[in-house]
């Protein structure tokens, strides 16, 4: 079952901010929204995760809404090597049977020159 | 952040032959490891949990005989596929989970499978 509903795919230009949304409505009190993303035949990355508070790291800002059922994945100076598809998953943050993460379909990101 | 090895990148090998794939987390103990496939234009789609020094929890419809999976040491987990078949032919895909700090998920680059 999909915990995450993003949008299949969106643009942007290269050096303005790409805003990738991601809903999850279901989300529980002790999951982490985490991003990957995966660019052609390579390996996920690790982007961002957070909790509840805004997070922000040489990579990506997320803004996660107070009551946590949506958030927002800013690339704040997009480049053509940001495209990539992007997974938004909800996770407990610790070890356990439901601390795996499951991937979505993800939204491609395309950067246009 | 860490480094996740795998090894071969890229395989092809002919049906009913088995193939391993390494996985190794280079700066971080990991004492779980996971192994996704991901076939074209599909998501990543988690085959097993491999947990160091027990067996693996495979998910529902993995065949644990035919993805044989040992996790040997807290750095390094492999991947059996046994008696290849040309439906096997997929993007495998490691990750390893750094036991300190938050228990982050770091993926390996992959190794593309073709089962001629």
């Amino acid at each position: 079952d999909a915990k995450t509903t993003q949008p299949t795919s969106m643009d942007c230009a290269e050096g303005r901010a790409a805003n990738l949304p991601c809903n999850h409505s279901t989300i529980s009190g002790n999951e982490y929204v985490y991003w990957y993303r995966q660019i052609h035949s390579q390996g996920p990355q690790y982007i961002i995760h957070g909790l509840k508070n805004n997070e922000t790291n040489e990579m990506a800002s997320l803004i996660i809404t107070e009551d946590r059922k949506s958030s927002t994945l800013i690339l704040p100076h997009a480049t053509l090597r940001d495209t990539a598809v992007y997974y938004c998953i909800v996770r407990v943050g610790r070890t356990g049977a439901n601390s795996k993460l499951t991937f979505g379909k993800g939204i491609t990101l395309s950067v246009r020159p | 952040g860490a480094v996740v090895s795998q090894h071969p990148s890229r395989v092809i090998c002919k049906s009913g032959t088995s193939v391993k794939i390494e996985c190794r987390s280079l700066d971080f103990q990991a004492t779980t490891m996971f192994w996704y496939r991901q076939f074209p234009k599909q998501s990543l789609m988690l085959m097993a949990t491999s947990n160091e020094g027990s067996k693996a929890t495979y998910e529902q419809g993995v065949e644990k005989d035919k993805f044989l999976i040992n996790h040997a040491s807290l750095t390094l987990s492999t991947l059996t596929v046994t008696s290849a078949h040309p439906e096997d032919s997929s993007f495998y895909i490691c990750s390893a989970r750094d036991s300190s700090g938050e228990n982050e998920q770091f993926f390996g680059p992959g190794t593309r499978l073709t089962v001629l």
